[in-house]
């Protein structure tokens, strides 16, 4: 089965660059789907389909998936970035989720 | 407004039962397949279950080993998940949520506390 493996944490200053990847034995045929979650409400969906992003999400998110891994990047971070992330594939008709990652926004 | 909202959870015994409940609102209910989702606190998000828009299919995930059962009430825009024989793992923020846009999860209840506790 799928495993998804996401870094416990990132670290990212302020109006720069965050990176956040997902790893997955050849994860790169399957859609990546991106959440973002912040303390207390359910999780929102910021990427899907490996790059892009639903209505309503903010252009500084972007994404993409070749060869084991997916990454989600946040260019331009803001404090309101601050969350945890998590990354999710379907491995049939299962939803797969990777550990997470706790973005701190410095 | 597309919406979810669970209800049901609580504070059980390890061994003990509960119904969780979902009402949907604002979209076709019977048009889509729903799913449970849960978060242990402090952890991450876990998948559950699935039911699809007739019942046919239903999926479970490996570790529930056959103590949980979905089903849904299309004519009342209702999902239900049934739990028995609780562990104290399982406690966790249950969440239900399904793909109106075919992909991801793109709508989520704001789920559900349930706390397995002697």
């Amino acid at each position: 089965s799928t495993e998804l493996t996401q870094p416990l944490s990132v670290s990212v200053a302020l109006g720069q660059t965050a990176t956040i990847t997902c790893g997955g034995d050849n994860i790169g045929p399957k859609s990546v789907h991106w959440y973002q979650q912040k303390p207390g409400p359910a999780p929102v969906l910021v990427i899907y389909r490996d790059s892009v992003r639903p209505s309503g999400i903010p252009e500084r998110f972007s994404g993409s998936n070749s060869g084991d891994t997916a990454t989600l990047t946040i260019s331009g971070a803001q404090a309101g970035d601050e969350a945890d992330y998590y990354c999710q594939v379907w491995d049939g008709s299962s939803a797969v989720f990777g550990g997470g990652t706790k973005l701190t926004v410095l | 407004e597309v919406r979810l909202v669970e209800s049901g959870g609580g504070l059980v015994k390890p061994g003990g039962s509960l119904r969780l409940s979902c009402a949907a609102s604002g979209f076709a209910f019977s048009s889509y397949t729903m799913h449970w989702v849960r978060q242990a606190p402090g952890q991450g998000l876990e998948w559950v279950s699935s039911i699809s828009v007739s019942s046919l299919y239903l999926d479970y995930a490996d570790s529930l080993k056959g103590r949980f059962t979905i089903s849904r009430d299309n004519p009342r825009n209702s999902l239900y998940l049934q739990m028995d024989r609780l562990r104290v793992d399982d406690s966790a923020i249950y969440y239900c949520a399904s793909r109106l846009g075919g992909e991801a999860f793109d709508i989520w209840g704001q789920g559900t506390l349930v706390t397995v506790s002697s």
